[in-house]
């Protein structure tokens, strides 16, 4: 079954508004990487979170890595029309060292 | 190199052929993996190679999947007997050393199976 759930699946907003994607898993992540992936692109990392709690900022990006180590979020602020894409959370359960599962990804669109 | 590469950047084949798709990391990288993308959806791991050895390929479909890195530079993944359900983006990444390094992607081999 599928480790790493993401959702919305998709998003549409208007050029300034906020937005968030969701990153979930039943199991612990050892840790989370988050890349952005556009259109006819491919994945860009964008981060890694590794310790319980933890919150990044880049610019207008902010990711949390849940207490529980069991999800995530990114959220930019005023979104821009160069946020469009789709982006991807890819998490490492702690069993297996190597692996990554990513999740579905939230295809974000912004209008003008 | 100054990114990952791949050729071809497309390729298309009849059912039942054998195909090989070519992956050259950033030099110096170490670690090296293989998804596949399908339409709509995040990457699935197939194979993560350190140096000359595959440390994993518990994401290889089946065995008509193998990939090698004979020199722990260039890897090629083999795939026999092609399906059309193997129609995919074919994507190789490379990181400095170990999975908790940034992975940089190359730009895929879209793969279609007719």
């Amino acid at each position: 079954g599928q480790q790493v759930m993401q959702i919305p699946q998709y998003q549409h907003v208007q050029e300034g508004e906020d937005f968030t994607t969701y990153c979930n898993s039943s199991t612990t992540l050892s840790n989370i990487q988050w890349y952005k992936q556009r259109p006819g692109g491919h994945p860009v990392f964008l981060i890694q979170l590794v310790k319980s709690g933890e919150v990044k900022k880049q610019k207008r990006l902010t990711f949390q890595f849940g207490e529980a180590k069991k999800n995530s979020s990114l959220h930019i602020t005023a979104t821009q029309t160069t946020d469009v894409g789709t982006y991807f959370c890819a998490g490492r359960l702690g069993y297996n060292f190597n692996k990554f599962y990513f999740g579905s990804g939230t295809k974000l669109n912004v209008k003008p | 190199g100054a990114g990952v590469s791949q050729t071809p950047s497309n390729k298309v084949t009849e059912k039942g052929k054998y195909v090989e798709l070519r992956c050259d990391p950033i030099s110096g990288h170490t670690a090296l993996y293989w998804y596949r993308q399908s339409l709509g959806q995040g990457p699935e791991f197939l194979i993560y190679f350190q140096g000359t050895g595959a440390a994993d390929d518990s994401g290889l479909p089946n065995d008509r999947f193998f990939a090698v890195r004979p020199e722990g530079s260039v890897s090629t993944l083999k795939i026999q007997r092609t399906e059309r359900g193997d129609s995919a983006v074919y994507l190789c990444a490379s990181s400095f050393r170990t999975s908790t390094d940034t992975q940089y992607f190359g730009p895929g081999t879209r793969l279609t199976v007719l």
